[in-house]
């Protein structure tokens, strides 16, 4: 059984609008969170990362939140980007313990 | 050269071949990972080695064979696959075994025909 889910393989936006890209997890031990962007052809880039301790972290125009009680976690940008489109992965850790990864949700963002 | 990085970017093999990937990472990291990912499917952790010793097999068949020489370098020894082993086969590394922020090579699509 899937310990990490994406549930929207894709999702459109038109850009200077927002993306909101979300995961589920089931395991409340999980303290690591993280998103990776994977463009075609390239291996997934990191991007952006949150603790179990915190509930949102901000770099630029990514945001990440972490609802811990419902234990999901999303990934705002605002304003999206042409370049934004891609294949977003989250990706999640206990503690010394391996990453697992979601399926992915592909970004597409129209001019 | 910079990051991670992975030879060759594509490979075609029949079952029968023997062929090895090669990883390096150029950002003095002390730990390396094989993962494989399938169609529709997430990343599946193969093989985790930290300063060169291999302290995870995540059930991987014996046709996949890793080698880690040094602390920057990671192979992964191919014989007799099988078709359902076609996949992107990516190379991270990470400064601490399962600490920190894992690192990704471009990876090598492999088609075994």
């Amino acid at each position: 059984d899937q310990q990490v889910k994406q549930n929207s393989p894709s999702l459109s936006v038109q850009e200077g609008r927002i993306s909101i890209l979300n995961c589920d997890y089931t395991n409340s031990m999980f303290d690591y969170f993280l998103w990776y962007k994977k463009y075609p052809a390239e291996g997934p880039t990191f991007l952006i990362s949150i603790s179990s301790i915190k509930d949102k972290n901000e770099d630029g125009r990514f945001t990440v939140f972490l609802n811990k009680s419902a234990k999901h976690l999303s990934l705002h940008i605002v304003p999206s980007q042409p370049g934004d489109s891609a294949v977003y992965f989250c990706a999640v850790r206990l503690v010394g313990g391996n990453l697992i990864f979601g399926k992915g949700t592909k970004l597409s963002v129209k001019p | 050269e910079t990051g991670v990085t992975q030879t060759p970017r594509h490979l075609v093999m029949g079952m029968t071949n023997k062929k090895s990937l090669k990883c390096e990472q150029h950002l003095g990291h002390n730990a390396m990972y094989w993962y494989k990912q399938s169609a529709k499917k997430p990343l599946e952790l193969m093989f985790v080695y930290s300063l060169e010793e291999r302290v995870e097999n995540n059930s991987v068949p014996s046709r996949f064979s890793p080698e880690c020489p040094n602390s920057s370098h990671l192979f992964l020894h191919l014989h007799t696959l099988q078709p359902e082993d076609s996949a992107l086969y990516l190379c991270a590394s990470s400064q601490g075994v399962r600490r920190g922020t894992q690192y990704f090579g471009p990876g090598t699509r492999l088609t075994v025909l």
